[in-house]
């Protein structure tokens, strides 16, 4: 069965603290992995695709790592306004679906 | 403004009734779906479309229709609303030409069922 699992659940750093959040998972024939940022009261925004092992994508703060198992979101320098919930999501098949980890609570605190 | 528009935002209605949640976008995406949002859970997949009048289930089907006349426009009926479907409600669409591409959601609906 295809499935995603986000580490942690919540994360509280320090402005100016970086780290990481995990994404795992395990599904027949990836055929794209896709970073999510959503605020309260929102909608998921999009922020990444990654295709293959090996690709890295950078958005200011922001980088994501793709290996055959995990994904990787680094967060270099956090502000305050980079606190959201980041979501991760797999796609297996050609039909368009996703399938969503629970996803991590950022909160940075100044 | 080009965009996927959700309507209502907020709902709250009685176990029984019938409850339709509207959603509409501008692109002319050809894949359309909706996704519910507990927590505990994240976001799980009720059904999708890949064109006008073409419809599957996904994940979290049951007590769900959908129905999809029009390219722009996927609307979600609760035919009987049960408590258990309290919850808040995303659709999203993605472009049909490109084999992997990102869903781009609504800003939800938030449905409670008394």
């Amino acid at each position: 069965e295809d499935q995603v699992t986000q580490s942690p659940e919540a994360l509280r750093l320090q402005e100016g603290e970086s780290s990481s959040l995990n994404c795992s998972y395990t599904v027949s024939g990836l055929r794209g992995l896709f970073w999510y940022r959503q605020d309260p009261g929102k909608g998921p925004e999009f922020l990444f695709t990654l295709y293959s092992a090996g690709e890295e994508k950078e958005k200011e703060r922001l980088k994501a790592t793709l290996t055959k198992k995990e994904s990787f979101l680094h967060i270099t320098a956090p502000k305050p306004e980079d606190s959201a919930t980041y979501l991760c999501a797999v796609q297996a098949g050609n039909t368009g679906k996703l399938i969503f980890g629970q996803g991590t609570t950022l909160q940075v605190k100044p | 403004d080009a965009g996927i528009t959700q309507s209502p935002r907020y709902k709250i209605t009685e176990t029984g009734r019938q409850v339709t949640l509207m959603c509409h976008q501008t692109w002319s995406h050809s894949y359309m779906f909706w996704y519910r949002q507990d927590l505990g859970h994240g976001l799980r997949l009720i059904y999708y479309s890949a064109a006008a009048d073409i419809t599957d289930k996904g994940e979290v089907p049951d007590g769900y229709v959908v129905s999809r006349s029009k390219t722009e426009n996927f609307p979600l009926t609760l035919e009987s609303a049960t408590r258990s479907q309290t919850s808040v409600y995303f659709c999203a669409s993605s472009e049909i030409d490109r084999d992997v591409s990102p869903l781009h959601f609504g800003n939800g609906t938030r449905l409670t069922v008394t």
